[in-house]
Order: C-alpha cells, then structure tokens, then sequence
C-alpha cells in the first residue's frame, strides 16, 4: 500500500474551514483514499474514503488532485468537538489492513 | 445499537500473567480485528478475523493467540504478559473486505504491565 505524509499537527479557528493535506505520490490506480479521526481517548472513527472522484458526506470534504498524488480532507465548520487526530490512509485492500500512521493533530482554537 | 464493545476498559497484570480481552459486535458483521496503539504512534494490526471460522497474523502478533468465537465475538488473549505488552487495545469490525466498508471501532481496552 502507497504510504502517506501528513503534517504533524495544526491549529484551526472555531467556525472555520479545516483543511487537512494528504501527499501520497505513490498511489496506485486501485488504491482508495480514506480518512478516519481519534478523539482522546476513544477509538479511531471512520470519516470519508475516495478514489479519484470528490466526495463529500455530513462529516466533511474529499478533495482528491487529478493526478492523485494528493488529497485535502475539509471540514467545513470546525468546532472544539473535531479537536482529534486525523489519519489519511491509503490502502487497495479495503478494510483489510489498513495502516494508520501517526496522523494529523488538528486542535481547534475558541 | 451498542456497536463494537470492549471488556474490561482497563486492566492492570503482572508479568508471567495470563488475561482474555473481550470484543463483541451488534452489527452483524463479517470481519474483525485487534489492533493496538502505543503512545504517540499510529494503530498497529496484531490479528484478524476475514470471516466466522478464520483467523490471519496481522502486523505485530508475537505474544498473542485469538479466537473467533462466533460471528459477534473475536476474542485477544495473552498467555504470558510481558511490560511490551502495555498498550491500547481496540477492536474493530466490517462487513466486508471491499473499499465501501469502514471499520467501526470500540474504546479500546487500556493494558499495564508491570
């Protein structure tokens, strides 16, 4: 599976858009791009996966480039609750051993 | 809809000490999973359940056995607990191995060692 680079952590205004990047030049053709958060504490929470096309559910934004080679996860109104780390994983597998690196550290800011 | 559940939440042994953790799922699905999370690092897979009846070495499964017990429940157990075992754990299920199926996850069961 293609590995993944994220920024270690950022910081977000409360009521602002969040924009977490994704790089993973290495994707292959057959390989989705998913995206799950880790509140404190509690177990790694499934947000939204893609393959080429946009997506976008009541959680967020997938913004996929056309070469693929990067991906922008937008939450669209960031409030305290979505202070978590995120993880872009990218994997052809399915669900099946999906690797979550260290992710994200998105902490939203009053 | 309880979703996946742990048992116990936390857990305290000695080393040499045997321990079971508990997983079991309401949402009738096929597959399961034991990963677990050290401080500051991602999740790390330990073993998997594809379907009723099977069972597959994950990434990191030296120290630990699992059993399928059913389709709801996937049990971890450690045989010999060593301080390296000390970690979070978390279950997990899918329906499915395909790309339209997320992992839904318990609250993990955190484990010391001493």
């Amino acid at each position: 599976d293609a590995k993944t680079t994220q920024p270690t952590s950022m910081d977000c205004a409360e009521g602002r858009a969040a924009n977490l990047p994704c790089n993973h030049s290495t994707i292959s053709g057959n390989e989705y791009v998913y995206w799950y958060r880790q509140i404190h504490s509690q177990g790694p929470q499934y947000i939204i996966h893609g393959l080429k096309n946009n997506e976008t559910n009541e959680m967020a934004s997938l913004i996929i480039t056309e070469d693929r080679k990067s991906s922008t996860l937008i939450l669209p109104h960031a409030t305290l609750r979505d202070t978590a780390v995120y993880y872009c994983i990218v994997s052809a597998r399915g669900a099946n051993n999906l690797f979550f690196g260290t992710g994200t550290r998105l902490t939203v800011i009053p | 809809n309880a979703g996946v559940t742990q048992t116990p939440k936390f857990q305290v042994l000695k080393t040499g000490q045997s321990m079971t953790l508990q997983c079991a799922q309401d949402m009738n699905h096929n597959s399961m999973y034991w990963y677990r999370q050290d401080p500051g690092m991602g999740l790390r897979l330990i073993y998997y359940s594809a379907s009723e009846g099977t069972t597959d070495k994950g990434e990191v499964p030296n120290g630990y056995n699992v059993s399928r017990l059913n389709k709801r429940e996937f049990s971890l157990r450690l045989e010999s607990a060593a301080p390296s075992q000390t970690s979070v754990y978390f279950c997990a299920s899918t329906d499915g191995g395909s790309y339209n199926s997320p992992l839904h996850f318990g609250n993990g069961t955190r484990l010391t060692v001493t």
